[in-house]
């Protein structure tokens, strides 16, 4: 059974604060790495695809790196806004097929 | 970016009807579309691969006659919750696979309710 963690489970951060979570996915028969935010009422939005060991992707103030040997990825937001809080969710596809496997997300609430 | 709908977003249904949910691509063409389910406090767990023009192929423990599935275009694929009971209340969940960018898109999703 393929088993995607995240963590920590939820974060509250003051407004400015930056912050970090984690995602470990299996380190065999790896294939791509996904990122999605996931705001209340609308549909997760993708945010990286991450394939290759060592991989750094931005979007903004959002950051992503992969390391596929040891199985983690590690989302960083620099700087967060209220308009930041979401559910953070990542999503590991093996090599063999185009499914996505999602981990329990990370729920971050920014307080101004 | 694609973007996915899904009808409805919610529904209340009587324990032994049918419920259908609608998944439809608005700007691009999708041969792939997936169905997931969340229950509370849970990660999101595919139920099902749905392919343009053929059957459906269903995860271990996921009853083909119990979750209808038809993808009977590019644009729209359904799922349809037979006989629902009130363990299927849930999350339900569509993406569909862009192959231009290699990225899932998701719907909304849809919050089934049985009584």
């Amino acid at each position: 059974i393929l088993n995607v963690e995240q963590s920590p489970q939820s974060l509250h951060v003051q407004e400015g604060d930056s912050t970090n979570f984690t995602c470990s996915f299996p380190s065999s028969n790896f294939y791509a790495l996904h990122w999605y935010r996931w705001e209340t009422a609308k549909s997760p939005e993708a945010l990286f695809v991450m394939t290759l060991n060592g991989d750094e992707k931005k979007k903004g103030r959002i950051s992503a790196t992969l390391n596929t040997k040891e199985g983690y990825s590690y989302l960083y937001i620099k700087g967060s806004q209220p308009e930041d809080s979401a559910t953070y969710l990542c999503a590991f596809m093996s090599g063999n097929t185009d499914k996505l496997i999602f981990g329990t997300g990370t729920r971050l609430q920014v307080f101004p | 970016g694609a973007v996915v709908s899904q009808h409805p977003s919610w529904v209340i249904c009587k324990s032994g009807t049918s419920v259908k949910i609608e998944c439809r691509s608005l700007d691009f063409q999708a041969t792939t579309m997936f169905w997931y389910r969340q229950f509370p406090k849970q990660s999101l767990m595919l139920m099902a691969t749905s392919n343009e023009g053929s059957k459906a192929t269903y995860e271990q423990g996921v009853e083909k006659d119990k979750f209808l599935i038809n993808h009977a275009s590019l644009t729209l694929s359904t799922l349809t919750v037979t006989s629902a009971h009130p363990e299927d209340s849930s999350f339900y969940i569509c993406s569909a696979r862009d192959l231009r960018v290699q990225s899932q898109y998701f719907g909304p999703g849809t919050r089934l309710t049985v009584l």
